[in-house]
């Protein structure tokens, strides 16, 4: 079944480890997207790709990274993690045409949940 | 900066009776979004309206949108307990290049 795929489902994670959060999808969608949910403040936007080999900053980008070296993988990685990281974390991606962009709904991947001890 | 605002942002209904969830932005926006999400599990997109004075429906679920007043409503029908959920509203910026969503509104349909 075609989709977002999103590993791991869960993590505890010690304060200071690295982590790379994996998102794949096969929809060969062009556009890709990290968001993080916490309770009460809806989902923000952590960093975007809108085509393989670009990226772009969202609402929260400290202390994340992210690469698109090809259109299905879009990992995203803390370098240090901090408590403050704890969250659930989804992916999501769209088919971005180059006209009217935005016509297509961003698709999301099940997410992964993170605790950070 | 792109605000979007949702109310109310907990809803407790009745099943049979009717509802409307309010989304207002901030900035000017022609693509607004609808979600829900079940506890414990991803989004699911429920509608996509493009233009001023879009309405879309499907089963007890109505939204419109108005961009001159940059508000979208989600409109509940007859509510029923399988409608119980978190819906999200995401407007898109005008570059087309990501969603700002709403905090949520929580609904409980009870019996």
């Amino acid at each position: 079944i075609a989709g977002i795929t999103q590993a791991p489902t869960s993590q505890i994670l010690a304060a200071g480890r690295r982590m790379t959060l994996r998102c794949t999808q096969d929809m060969r969608h062009n556009a890709m997207y990290w968001y993080r949910q916490d309770l009460g403040l809806g989902l923000r936007l952590i960093h975007y790709s809108n085509t393989a080999g670009t990226t772009g900053k969202g609402e929260v980008p400290d202390g994340y990274s992210v690469s698109r070296a090809n259109t299905d993988d879009f990992p995203l990685t803390l370098a240090s993690a901090v408590p403050s990281q704890t969250s659930v974390y989804f992916c999501a991606s769209r088919d971005r045409p180059p006209i009217r962009p935005g016509v297509e709904p961003q698709h999301f991947g099940d997410g992964t949940r993170l605790s950070i001890l | 900066e792109l605000k979007v605002e949702q109310n109310p942002l907990f809803l407790s209904m009745q099943e049979g009776k009717n509802y409307t969830i309010y989304c207002n932005y901030s900035t000017t926006s022609d693509r607004l979004y609808w979600y829900r999400q079940d506890p414990g599990k991803s989004l699911e997109s429920l509608f996509v309206l493009l233009s001023n004075g879009a309405v879309k429906q499907e089963g007890r679920l109505m939204a419109s949108l108005d961009t001159k007043a940059r508000l979208s409503t989600l409109h509940i029908t007859a509510a029923v307990h399988d409608l119980s959920a978190t819906y999200f509203c995401a407007v898109d910026e005008t570059s087309g290049s990501r969603l700002t969503f709403g905090e949520g509104t929580q609904l409980t349909v009870n019996p």
